[in-house]
């Protein structure tokens, strides 16, 4: 049973298109995250929710848009991709905010070309 | 601004010998601290969450130590194993703030047989 899944687990896709990550978590967890890990292997977060509630937006440019539809779920979607946006998303989860460990997806290794 | 660095970035040791791995950060009034390990093309699995009441914490031939007061922790891997040969994360949560996870930068461990 996969705790935190995400899908697509590879995506290869043009310059200015469009494209959606999501992401499932069956732990009855409260709160969900996206990370971004660069080509550097640098892991940092862009996006936090809880109770399907955004409360962190690290600075994350606008064609980067999270979307919860109901506590189990965070979704990434990514309009006018970039050359820049080629990375590893992962997704994860916690209890809720109160600093309860992080379970992580497997990653989505994205690469614009 | 909370920093988290570790220290080596990589290792390579033969097999059953006992390491360490260091973590350190700049802002000590953290909840917790976690460890993860990475594989290549993988997602991140949680190892260790210390709280910051503990010093300790153990599981199997993992033993992670937490020093808030010095900005410091340590992963011990006693025996290790050529299936011990992966990246190991520490992260925390910012200072005061638990909602999120600050990364360390990694160390590489190689374990040859």
């Amino acid at each position: 049973d996969t705790a935190v899944s995400q899908t697509p687990k590879y995506l290869v896709t043009q310059m200015g298109n469009d494209k959606s990550i999501k992401c499932e978590q069956n732990l009855g967890h409260d709160t969900m995250y996206w990370y971004k890990q660069d080509s550097k292997k640098f892991l940092k977060i862009m996006f936090s929710y809880n109770n399907k509630e955004l409360i962190i937006n690290e600075t994350v440019p606008n064609r980067f848009s999270p979307k919860s539809p109901d506590k189990a779920h965070l979704n990434l979607h990514i309009n006018s991709l970039e050359l820049g946006d080629s990375a590893v998303y992962f997704c994860a989860s916690s209890q809720d905010t109160r600093a309860y460990e992080a379970f992580f997806g497997q990653g989505t290794r994205l690469t614009v070309v | 601004k909370q920093e988290v660095t570790q220290i080596p970035a990589a290792l390579s040791v033969p097999e059953g010998e006992n390491l360490v791995l260091n973590c350190s950060f700049t802002d000590s009034a953290i909840y917790n601290l976690q460890w993860f390990r990475q594989d290549p093309g993988k997602g991140l699995t949680s190892l260790l969450l210390i709280q910051s009441s503990q010093r300790e914490q153990t599981s199997g031939r993992l033993n992670a130590s937490l020093d808030k007061s010095s900005g410091r922790s340590t992963l011990y891997i006693a025996a290790s194993q050529p299936g011990d040969s992966a990246t190991y994360l520490c992260a925390v949560p910012p200072g005061g703030a638990t909602n999120k996870l600050i990364f360390g930068t990694g160390t590489l461990l190689a374990v040859q047989p």
